[in-house]
């Protein structure tokens, strides 16, 4: 079965501080990896994709790795600031796949702290 | 930044009453999807969109009808609203199949509350 699983659920840091979210993923064949963030009450916004063939991508404070090997991502999150609170949201999809075929993990809830 | 509007943004209406959410963008993008979201909860896909007069059921059922009559325009109707039907609800779109990487944009999302 395909799926996505993240860790922590929840995490609370303080500002400034760095911090890595985890993805595992059951996916398979895969085709592309994103992180996404979702603020409170809004649509989710996309910060990175990674190919089979990525194993890092950065933007701006956040960077994402890639392990095809052993099915696992990262996204960590440097310098930390308030506007960072929100949840992370990994997505997978799989190679070939018809529309729509992406599989969502249940995100992290980071809560940055002043 | 992202050319997707969703509204209502917010909306409480009783049970059995029909409702309709909108979804406009103005990137072009012949793929539209929509999403369906419990707090706490991962996005399920409830239908799609190839194009103009294309539609599809998603991986969650639901008793929700689309349409697709124009590119842009990708309105998501319920008949009878039920209260297991409360819910955030989100609309995207991208440019081709998302399995090559392409960015899915989403819109800001329709938070229904059925009483």
């Amino acid at each position: 079965k395909n799926q996505v699983e993240q860790s922590p659920q929840s995490l609370i840091i303080l500002e400034g501080k760095n911090c890595t979210l985890q993805c595992n993923y059951t996916v398979s064949p895969f085709s592309n990896l994103r992180w996404y963030k979702q603020d409170t009450g809004r649509g989710p916004v996309s910060l990175t994709i990674m190919t089979f063939s990525e194993n890092t991508k950065s933007n701006r404070r956040y960077t994402a790795t890639l392990d095809a090997d052993t099915k696992q991502s990262s996204l960590h999150i440097t310098a930390s600031q308030l506007s960072d609170s929100a949840s992370y949201i990994c997505v997978v999809s799989d190679r070939g796949s018809t529309l729509g075929r992406l599989y969502f993990g249940r995100g992290t809830q980071l809560t940055v702290w002043p | 930044e992202a050319d997707i509007y969703q509204t209502p943004r917010y909306l409480v209406i009783g049970t059995g009453k029909k409702i309709t959410l909108e979804c406009s963008q103005t990137m072009g993008h012949d793929k539209m999807y929509w999403y369906q979201q419990d707090p706490g909860m991962e996005l399920h896909l409830i239908h799609y969109s190839y194009g103009v007069n294309s539609t599809e059921k998603g991986d969650l059922s639901s008793e929700s009808t689309v349409s697709r009559i124009r590119t842009e325009h990708f309105p998501l109707t319920l008949e009878s609203a039920r209260p297991s039907h409360t819910s955030q609800y989100l609309c995207a779109s991208s440019e081709a199949e998302e399995s090559s990487g392409n960015t899915i944009y989403f819109g800001e999302g329709s938070w229904l509350t059925v009483v």
